[in-house]
């Protein structure tokens, strides 16, 4: 089993809806959950991050966490063009290592 | 403030040769971590510097080391490279050590292995 795991998809959302981008991960002392964005050609760059059981909201963006099911989520609402790109989901293991998830490719079509 | 800058951006090499990567933190950050990205493997975390020290290393051969100076720059350095080096190379830095703390990548290195 991977430790951190996404489904590379696509996933093909219309303009205008939202997207709902899942991550299971195999740790369960794991303490910090980050999604990351990466447009093709670029580097990385830090959407959200979250700690704590529940929900976190900043603008458009909602990231879930479930510690008892091992699984973090990202929600973007109403989702646009510019959003398209493989979002990366990394986990801080018990052992201080950052894993990161190889990904899902996200397709916002108008 | 200026980002995390790395050096070169693209590089080529052959086969058997060896080849050093440059990375410049945001300023005030102290940890510095390096990662290589491929199509099939993704983001794979090599190993973390802090304050001249590496903390933590990730699963890759002695082939791969690095060094950080007192400025808290970085290198990595690859010796005897295979063509499955190939790769893009980002560091990222960040202000505490371990990666609870935010990390912020440089633009990477685009490595071909000839």
């Amino acid at each position: 089993q991977k430790e951190v795991e996404q489904n590379s998809g696509p996933l093909s959302v219309p303009e205008g809806a939202i997207a709902s981008l899942n991550c299971t991960y195999s740790d369960r002392g794991s303490q910090s959950f980050f999604w990351y964005r990466q447009y093709s050609g670029k580097s990385p760059e830090l959407i959200m991050f979250i700690y704590s059981n529940g929900d976190k909201e900043d603008g458009r963006f909602t990231a879930q966490l479930n510690k008892a099911s091992q699984y973090v989520s990202l929600l973007i609402r109403d989702s646009q063009p510019s959003d398209s790109a493989t979002y990366l989901c990394a986990v801080n293991m018990d052992t201080d290592k950052l894993i990161f998830g190889t990904g899902t490719r996200l397709q916002v079509f108008p | 403030k200026a980002g995390v800058t790395q050096t070169p951006r693209y590089l080529i090499k052959t086969r058997g040769q060896q080849v050093t990567l440059s990375c410049s933190p945001i300023s005030g950050h102290r940890s510095v971590s390096w990662y290589q990205q491929t199509p099939g493997q993704g983001l794979q975390f090599l190993f973390e510097y802090f304050s001249e020290t590496q903390r933590n290393k990730g699963n890759f051969p002695g082939r791969f080391s690095g060094r950080q100076f007192s400025n808290s720059r970085s290198e990595m350095n690859v010796s005897t490279l295979e063509l499955g080096d190939s790769a893009l190379y980002l560091c990222a830095s960040s202000w505490k050590q371990g990666r609870t703390d935010t990390q912020y990548f440089g633009p990477g290195t685009r490595l071909t292995v000839l």
